[in-house]
């Protein structure tokens, strides 16, 4: 069954960029989601259909999903994107990556 | 404005079977292009998916929990159930109830209820 590794964590500093990787056999070939969850709040849909915004969500999140690895990017990287963000994709079932932890310094 | 309600006790006792309602708004359950998703969240971990339901009354579920996961609807009420038998310490968690939108070759979750937390514990 599928798989799905991100790092526990990144850091970034504020105003650079930062990245997500979110790694599993053949991901490329699968569309993948991106969630944020902050502190004690509901998970957040970010991406679908691996590089999708749904409404309201900043042009600074983007996402690209190519090979074994989906990438989150958030370019322009703010205070208030500290967060949990987590990785899924659906392989016959719903899978979740691990999770990583943003960290911005 | 979307909205997904989970309900159901805070505490349940091992080897009981526990019951969560999820009441929608915004939506109808009936909707070719809808369907709920039932995920829990245990402290500190990443989500886990456990059950969906599509308009067509479609059910899939966690494959590892599949023996103990029963899914339904009443779009009527606008409520989908989930119950979980024979509960153990290891379930305690986070439930949440999440909108799917279907999509031709995919689907995805957009909206996620606050959640309602069960602890199971004697």
């Amino acid at each position: 069954s599928l798989e799905l590794t991100q790092p526990p964590s990144v850091s970034v500093s504020p105003g650079q960029t930062a990245t997500i990787s979110c790694s599993g056999e053949r991901l490329g070939t699968k569309y993948v989601c991106w969630f944020q969850q902050k502190a004690g709040q509901s998970p957040f849909l970010l991406i679908y259909q691996d590089k999708e915004r749904p409404s309201g969500i900043p042009e600074r999140f983007s996402g690209s999903n190519s090979g074994n690895t989906a990438t989150l990017t958030i370019s322009g990287t703010q205070a208030m994107d500290e967060a949990d963000y987590f990785c899924q994709a659906w392989d016959g079932s719903v899978v979740f990556g691990g999770g990583t932890k943003l960290t911005v310094l | 404005q979307v909205t997904l309600n989970e309900s159901g006790p805070v505490l349940v006792k091992p080897t009981e079977t526990l019951t969560l309602t999820c009441t929608v708004s915004g939506f109808s359950l009936s909707d070719t292009r809808m369907g709920v998703s039932w995920i829990r969240q245990s402290p500190g971990k990443a989500p886990e998916w456990l059950a969906n339901i599509f308009s067509n009354d479609e059910k899939a579920y966690n494959t590892s929990l599949r023996t103990r996961l029963t899914i339904s609807r009443d779009a009527s009420k606008s409520q989908v159930v989930l119950t979980m038998t024979t509960m153990d310490p290891v379930d305690t968690a986070t439930y949440y109830c999440v909108r799917i939108q279907v999509m031709i070759l995919d689907f995805y979750m957009d909206v996620w209820g606050k959640g309602t937390p069960v602890t199971v514990s004697s």
